[in-house]
């Protein structure tokens, strides 16, 4: 079956530094894959996508490509701020059903 | 527009108590789902439908049930709660599936 698989967290940060949080996926076929933020004690947002191979998806300073060759969409961001602290989840769909890696948890300090 | 709507958003069950938790969304969206957020363990899918009378299950279905008569509701229901039960419940919805699904704000249950 489909699966993600995303870096354990916490990740650690001072303010400004560079952020990468590592997903692969196996997936059949051509999935969906998306980034998902979970701020302190609220839902899921969508924070990007990209639907097929070599997208880049883009929001609020973060990025992401769809890399089919290695099936991997990695989360990228070149200057965090505090209030980015937040649990990322990497997610894709296929046939419909999205699913999600274990989330990485993502604590940026002044 | 108020998107995905759970309620209630808190519920204190005891052990072999049965209790639907609700979902409705307005955007006229054929794929909805539910899944279960517990510490560590990222989000599991529990059910999910791609349109009003189908559903399938999804990675933890054992002790809910769901149906789907209308495309905007998608009621979860738990038969005989157990512990292991309590956890948070996101319901979600996709106008396609492959553009990302919009997310309620989560009901927090408790089994006791």
């Amino acid at each position: 079956g489909n699966s993600v698989t995303q870096m354990e967290g916490p990740v650690t940060l001072s303010e400004e530094a560079f952020l990468t949080i590592n997903c692969t996926y196996t997936a059949t076929g051509y999935p969906s894959l998306f980034w998902y933020v979970q701020y302190p004690g609220e839902g899921l947002q969508l924070l990007l996508k990209a639907t097929k191979a070599d997208d880049k998806g883009s929001n609020k300073g973060f990025e992401a490509t769809y890399r089919k060759e290695t099936t991997s969409f990695h989360l990228e961001k070149g200057s965090v701020q505090v209030s980015d602290s937040a649990v990322y989840f990497c997610a894709l769909v296929s046939w419909g059903k999205l699913q999600f890696g274990a989330g990485t948890q993502v604590v940026v300090t002044p | 527009n108020a998107g995905v709507t759970q309620t209630p958003k808190f519920q204190v069950l005891k052990t072999g108590q049965s209790m639907t938790l609700q979902c409705a969304q307005d955007m006229n969206h054929e794929y909805m789902s539910w899944y279960r957020q517990d510490p560590g363990m990222g989000l599991r899918l529990i059910h999910y439908s791609v349109g009003a009378g189908i559903t399938d299950q999804g990675e933890v279905p054992n002790g809910y049930n769901v149906s789907r008569s209308t495309t905007e509701d998608f009621p979860l229901r738990l038969l005989s709660a157990a512990p292991s039960q309590t956890s948070v419940y996101f319901c979600a919805s996709s106008s396609t599936g492959g553009w990302g699904y919009t997310f309620g704000s989560g009901t927090r249950l408790t089994v006791v």
